[in-house]
C-alpha cells in the first residue's frame, strides 16, 4: 500500500545546531504537507508543497519537495527550545484527494 | 474562535462497552476525518467524510463507525471496543477547494480500553 517513510525517528540536538527530517514515498505524490505536534498537543499544519522541486521558507524552517515528487525534507536552522516537538510529513497521492498518509514522525529534542 | 472540539478528552472503558467520541467544528468545513495516533506509527486515518451523508474508509476502519448527519459534527463510534483500540484519537477538518488544504485538528481524545 501507499506509505511515507520518515527518518530519523528521534533527533537530539544542542540549541543552535541545525536539524533535518526526511520523508520518502515509493510512488509519486500529488503534494506533501508538514505538521508539528508539541508534546501533549495536537498536530498543527505548517505548510503544503505541490510543485516539483519546490522550496519554501518560514523563518528558520526550509521545506523542500523533490524533483520527482517522491521525497521531501524539513530543515531547521539554529534550533531553539521552542522547536521541540514531533514533525510529521503527510503525503497525498494522485489517485486520491481525500486520503492523507502520515509518516511516523521525527521527534526533536533540543538541549538548552 | 475557529476550532475543532472533541469530547471526551479522556476515557477509560471496558471491552465491549459501546462508546461514542464526538467531534464538532465551527468553521463550516466540508471535509472531516478521524485519525488514531500510536507510538512509532504516526497518524493513521480511520474514516473521512467529504460532506453530509458522504463517508469513506481510511486505512484502519475495522472496529469503527462514523456518521455525518450534520455538517459540523462527525462522531466516531466504537460498537464493541477492544484493548487494541487503546490509542490517542484526533478529529480534523478542512475546507473544500484547491487552496483550502490546511487541516485543523481537535485537541485529541485519549482512550484506554481494559
Amino acid at each position: 500500500g501507499q506509505q511515507v517513510m520518515q527518518i530519523p525517528q528521534y533527533q537530539h540536538v544542542q540549541e543552535g545546531e541545525d536539524f533535518t527530517t526526511y520523508c520518502n514515498s515509493s510512488t509519486t505524490l500529488s503534494n506533501i504537507q508538514w505538521y508539528k505536534q508539541r508534546p501533549g498537543g495536537h498536530p498543527v499544519f505548517l505548510i503544503q508543497l505541490v510543485k516539483s522541486g519546490e522550496v519554501k521558507k518560514q523563518k528558520r524552517l526550509t521545506f523542500q519537495f523533490g524533483e520527482a515528487k517522491k521525497n521531501s525534507s524539513l530543515h531547521i536552522t539554529a534550533t531553539q527550545t521552542t522547536d521541540v516537538g514531533t514533525y510529521f510529513c503527510a503525503g497525498r497521492w494522485m489517485d486520491s484527494s481525500y486520503k492523507l498518509i502520515f509518516g511516523s514522525g521525527t521527534r526533536l529534542l533540543v538541549r538548552p | 474562535e475557529a476550532q475543532v472540539t472533541q469530547n471526551p478528552r479522556y476515557l477509560i472503558t471496558v471491552t465491549g462497552k459501546k462508546l461514542t467520541v464526538t467531534c464538532s467544528q465551527n468553521m463550516n468545513h466540508e471535509y472531516m476525518s478521524w485519525y488514531r495516533q500510536d507510538p512509532g506509527l504516526g497518524l493513521r486515518q480511520i474514516y473521512y467524510s467529504m460532506n453530509v451523508e458522504v463517508t469513506d474508509k481510511g486505512d484502519v476502519p475495522e472496529g469503527y463507525k462514523v456518521s455525518r448527519k450534520e455538517k459540523r459534527n462527525f462522531p466516531l463510534i466504537l460498537e464493541s471496543p477492544s484493548p487494541n483500540q487503546t490509542s490517542l484519537y484526533f478529529c480534523a477538518s478542512r475546507d473544500r477547494g484547491l487552496k483550502s488544504y490546511e487541516q485543523y485538528f481537535g485537541p485529541g481524545t485519549r482512550l484506554t480500553v481494559t
